[in-house]
């Protein structure tokens, strides 16, 4: 398996642009979560689905965020628009259902917004 | 959203020198996974703990689920160069599903 797979790996942008950053999850895994990860809070969950469902997006700063997965093969996380405070690294995670399970967590993406 | 507290937040150690860290919460876990993540790469898991007293190796590491289900400690026997690295740990709340919340991160780092 290719594990998860984030795009684009590095993405810079300027203040006010739409940025889109994409996630193929692992085949048949059932949950798939959106992080952000930053120097002053660390790793945070932003949104997370089961089946294709959102099922916790409080997470999510603000409306200039949204994310979808319209199926279970692929997700978005959309930033518009995008503010220098949104500089960070995001990472994709899946994982099957239940407790006894890790998540399995893509190589992330870069955003600088400048 | 709550935080794990991780100690030491760094560490700077020998070669060939064992390493101790630990994670504490407020809240009851169910489960306690470990991560350890290297430059520029996501998490990767190291060991998960599903039983309160459980202790679980994996080769040089040694991870333990706290008794009273709101710590758990991870130790490094005999570190080497490649352990160098971020170790978080996460957890799951009891009745808070598949949702993990993670530990502010220990860095490592390994003299050689």
């Amino acid at each position: 398996d290719a594990g998860v797979i984030q795009s684009p790996r590095h993405e810079v942008t300027e203040m006010g642009q739409e940025v889109t950053l994409r996630c193929k999850p692992i085949s048949g895994h059932d949950y798939l979560f959106w992080y952000r990860q930053t120097m002053m809070r660390g790793l945070e969950l932003l949104i997370y689905f089961n089946n294709n469902v959102p099922i916790d997006d409080s997470g999510m700063p603000e409306d200039r965020f949204s994310a979808k997965m319209p199926n279970a093969s692929f997700s978005t996380l959309k930033i518009q628009p995008s503010e220098p405070r949104d500089s960070a690294v995001y990472f994709c995670a899946s994982s099957l259902g239940g407790v006894y399970y890790g998540y399995t967590f893509g190589s992330g993406t870069r955003l600088t917004v400048v | 959203g709550q935080q794990l507290n991780q100690s030491p937040q760094s560490m700077f150690i020998q070669e060939g020198e064992d390493v101790s860290m630990n994670c504490t919460s407020s809240s009851i876990f169910n489960t306690w996974l470990w991560y350890k993540q290297d430059p520029g790469e996501g998490p990767v898991l190291l060991i998960a703990l599903y039983k309160a007293g459980e202790l679980t190796s994996n080769g040089r590491l040694t991870a333990q689920f706290g008794i009273t289900r709101k710590d758990s400690f991870l130790n490094i026997s005999a570190s080497i160069p490649s352990d160098v690295g971020i170790y978080f740990c996460a957890g799951r709340i009891t009745g808070g599903g598949n949702k993990l919340t993670f530990g502010t991160g220990t860095q490592l780092k390994v003299e050689l």
